[in-house]
């Protein structure tokens, strides 16, 4: 079966305590992306990457860090979480990086509160 | 620059009732539009695409979107309502003539409810 799946699902921590969202997909799609969603504001992107060992910044890339060492994978980092990351995240997944029609795939969502 | 924008956060429809969902959008070239729904606790899941061609697309689920030039609109459509369509839809653009790499833009959503 075709999936994003994502890891943790639900998350509290504290302020300035380094983690990590996992993201992994079984589709050997080239291209993965994070967005955030918060109420009023819809999605927003934060990272994207078009294969691996490329990655760019998106809309809201302050305050995160990604790696793309295998193609499945695409780690979600916040070294110093702060509370204004509270938020819900999405990995999305589309099969190339160059074809702006691909719909993408998202995973089920993590939510992170940082107090 | 490109932008999508839903007008309404909110739409409420008795069950068996068509539904409309609102979506115009802004692009320097022509567009490639999507509709994508959240069900509660879960992900988005993709609905329906524009591309080229019929102005209107059809869509899983029954829904479908009707593509106007002239409005810059992309409205989300389903003749009859059903509990189940209870969510939250997002509208989603892209220019045409941007790099593959440029990212979707969605809407801030609207919350469709649908009413027994």
């Amino acid at each position: 079966e075709a999936q994003v799946t994502q890891n943790p699902r639900y998350l509290i921590t504290v302020t300035g305590k380094k983690l990590t969202v996992t993201c992994s997909q079984n589709m050997n799609h080239e291209y993965m992306s994070w967005y955030r969603q918060d109420p009023g504001l819809g999605l927003r992107q934060i990272y994207y990457s078009m294969n691996v060992e490329v990655t760019d910044k998106g809309d809201v890339p302050e305050g995160y860090k990604v790696s793309r060492k295998e193609k499945r994978n695409f780690p979600l980092i916040l070294e110093s979480p702060s509370p204004n990351q509270t938020s819900l995240y999405f990995c999305a997944t589309s099969l190339g990086s160059l074809i702006s029609t691909d719909t993408q795939y998202f995973g089920p969502g993590t939510r992170l509160t940082v107090l | 620059a490109q932008s999508v924008a839903q007008p309404e956060d909110q739409v409420n429809v008795a069950e068996g009732n068509p539904l409309t969902v609102k979506c115009t959008y802004s692009v320097s070239g022509n567009p490639y539009l999507f509709w994508y729904v959240q069900y509660p606790n879960r992900g988005l899941q993709f609905l329906l695409k524009y591309i080229t061609g019929d102005n209107l697309v059809k869509g899983s689920y029954g829904f479908e979107a009707e593509f106007n030039k002239s409005q810059t609109s992309f409205h989300l459509k389903k003749p009859s309502a059903l509990v189940s369509d209870s969510a939250l839809y997002f509208c989603a653009v892209r220019d045409r003539l941007s790099a593959g790499n440029t990212p979707l833009v969605f809407g801030k959503g609207t919350r469709l409810s649908v009413i027994a």
